[in-house]
C-alpha cells in the first residue's frame, strides 16, 4: 500500500516563531487531508487540498501532486497550535485514507 | 458547526467482555467510517460504510469486529471478545469533502 512519511517527527517552537511541516506520499493520490489532534484527542480537519495552495488564518497548506509531497505552514505560532499534525491520503480506488505518521509540535511560551 | 457524536467517551471493560461503541453522524453522507489510534501512534482504518454496507475493511477488522447502522441513523462498532491489545482510542468519520471525525471514545481493556 501507499506510504505516507512526515517530517519532522517532532518540533519545539517558541511562541510567534514560523515553521514548515512535510508531508511525502510514495504514490499517486486523490485527495489529500490535513489534520491536528489536539492534547484532547480530538481530530480536527484542518485542510482538504489535493492540489494547490490554501489558507485559513495563520496556517496555509500547499500540496505538489506530481511531485509527490504537501507542506503545512504554520506562522506565528501560539501554543493552542500544540498538538500532532496528521497528513492523511486518499489513494487509488479506496475511500480509506492513510495516515501519515505525524508530526508532533509543542510550542512554549 | 454539526457535529460527529460518540458515546461513551470513555469505556473501561475487562478482557473478553463485549463492547459497542457509537456513532451519530451528521447526516445523509454516503460513506462512514471506523479507525483506531492505539496510544502515541498513528491513525489506522478499521471499515468503512457505504449505503449500510461494508464496503471495506482492514486486517485489522477481524471477526471479532462487526459494524451496523441499526436505526437509519446510529452507527455502531461492536467488539465481540475484547483483548487486551484492542485497548485505543476509536474513531467514527464522515466524508463530505474532506473527512469529519467524531471525538473518539477511549476503551481501555483491563
Amino acid at each position: 500500500g501507499i506510504q505516507v512519511e512526515q517530517s519532522p517527527p517532532d518540533l519545539i517552537l517558541q511562541e510567534g516563531a514560523n515553521s514548515t511541516l512535510r508531508c511525502n506520499f510514495s504514490d499517486s493520490v486523490n485527495n489529500l487531508q490535513w489534520f491536528h489532534q489536539n492534547p484532547w484527542g480530538q481530530l480536527i480537519n484542518l485542510f482538504y487540498i489535493p492540489s494547490g495552495t490554501k489558507q485559513n488564518g495563520r496556517l496555509s497548506a500547499t500540496t505538489v501532486a506530481t511531485e509527490r509531497y504537501s507542506l503545512l505552514y504554520i506562522s506565528s505560532s501560539q501554543t493552542t497550535d500544540s498538538g500532532v499534525y496528521f497528513c492523511a491520503v486518499h489513494s487509488g480506488g479506496y475511500q480509506k485514507v492513510t495516515f501519515g505518521t505525524g508530526t508532533k509540535l509543542q510550542v512554549i511560551p | 458547526e454539526p457535529e460527529v457524536t460518540q458515546t461513551p467517551s470513555h469505556q473501561v471493560t475487562q478482557m473478553g467482555q463485549e463492547v459497542i461503541l457509537r456513532c451519530v453522524p451528521i447526516s445523509n453522507h454516503l460513506y462512514f467510517y471506523w479507525y483506531r489510534q492505539i496510544l502515541g501512534q498513528k491513525v489506522e482504518f478499521l471499515v468503512s460504510f457505504y449505503n449500510n454496507e461494508i464496503s471495506e475493511k482492514s486486517e485489522i477488522f477481524d471477526d471479532q469486529f462487526s459494524v451496523e447502522r441499526p436505526d437509519g441513523s446510529n452507527f455502531t462498532l461492536k467488539i465481540r471478545s475484547t483483548k487486551l491489545e484492542d485497548s485505543a482510542m476509536y474513531f467514527c468519520a464522515e466524508e463530505d469533502y474532506g473527512y469529519t471525525f467524531g471525538s473518539g471514545t477511549r476503551l481501555t481493556v483491563v
